[in-house]
């Protein structure tokens, strides 16, 4: 019954490292999302991608990069990882206009 | 100003209480209202929608939207343990590809 997973649980990195965060979806959805959720601010959306190579900025990009290669796939890319982008990272896919499928997310440390 | 406002709690109430989450949204253009339900290590998950103002109920739950307010609230009747968890209001703003705006979560805890 697994719709939606994500590579790694937990990941620690170092400052300065690029990280590779991984979602695939079973589901043929076109729509994918990458979000941070930290403490009080809730999740807050970073990247979306509505199809295959297309993508579209969220509220908080800076900093962030994706990659949408194949329906099923959608990376979320730290280009140079620094401690603020300490967090947990959720990835969803989206099943109808209200609903989105939701990953287990991966808790990133950055030190 | 948050497009969704949503008080952070932590709440805590004892087994049997109904609980009262509330949320406040600045945009009268929002059409879909939602809860989702987010169990410690997991991902959120949608636990009810409304479309409207008006009153939705499943079971134990209540979900409300009053739109000439924009306040969103969802009731929980005889709270149980396996209720404890973070609660998120969301709502959907149109021709943005399916975006979500959610508050900031209301954490929940219900002690035996």
């Amino acid at each position: 019954d697994v719709k939606v997973t994500q590579s790694s649980r937990y990941l620690v990195k170092r400052t300065g490292e690029k990280v590779f965060l991984e979602c695939v979806q079973d589901m043929d959805h076109e729509n994918m999302f990458w979000y941070r959720q930290d403490p009080g601010l809730g999740l807050r959306l970073i990247y979306f991608s509505y199809d295959v190579k297309m993508k579209e900025k969220g509220d908080i990009p800076e900093g962030y990069s994706v990659s949408r290669e194949k329906k099923e796939r959608f990376s979320l890319i730290l280009e140079s990882a620094s401690t603020n982008q300490t967090s947990m990272y959720l990835c969803a896919s989206r099943q109808t206009s209200y609903e989105q499928y939701f990953g287990p997310g991966t808790r990133l440390t950055v030190t | 100003q948050k497009e969704v406002e949503q008080d952070p709690g932590p709440l805590s109430v004892p087994e049997g209480a109904i609980v009262s989450l509330n949320c406040t949204y600045s945009n009268s253009a929002f059409q879909y209202f939602m809860w989702y339900r987010q169990y410690s290590r997991k991902g959120p998950e949608l636990l009810m929608y409304t479309y409207s103002s008006g009153n939705k109920e499943d079971g134990r739950f209540t979900a409300q939207v009053d739109k000439s307010s924009k306040y969103i609230s969802l009731f929980i009747r005889d709270s149980q343990p396996s209720d404890s968890a973070t609660y998120l209001c969301a709502t959907r703003p149109l021709n943005q590809g399916g975006k979500l705006i959610f508050g900031q979560g209301t954490e929940l805890s219900v002690k035996p």
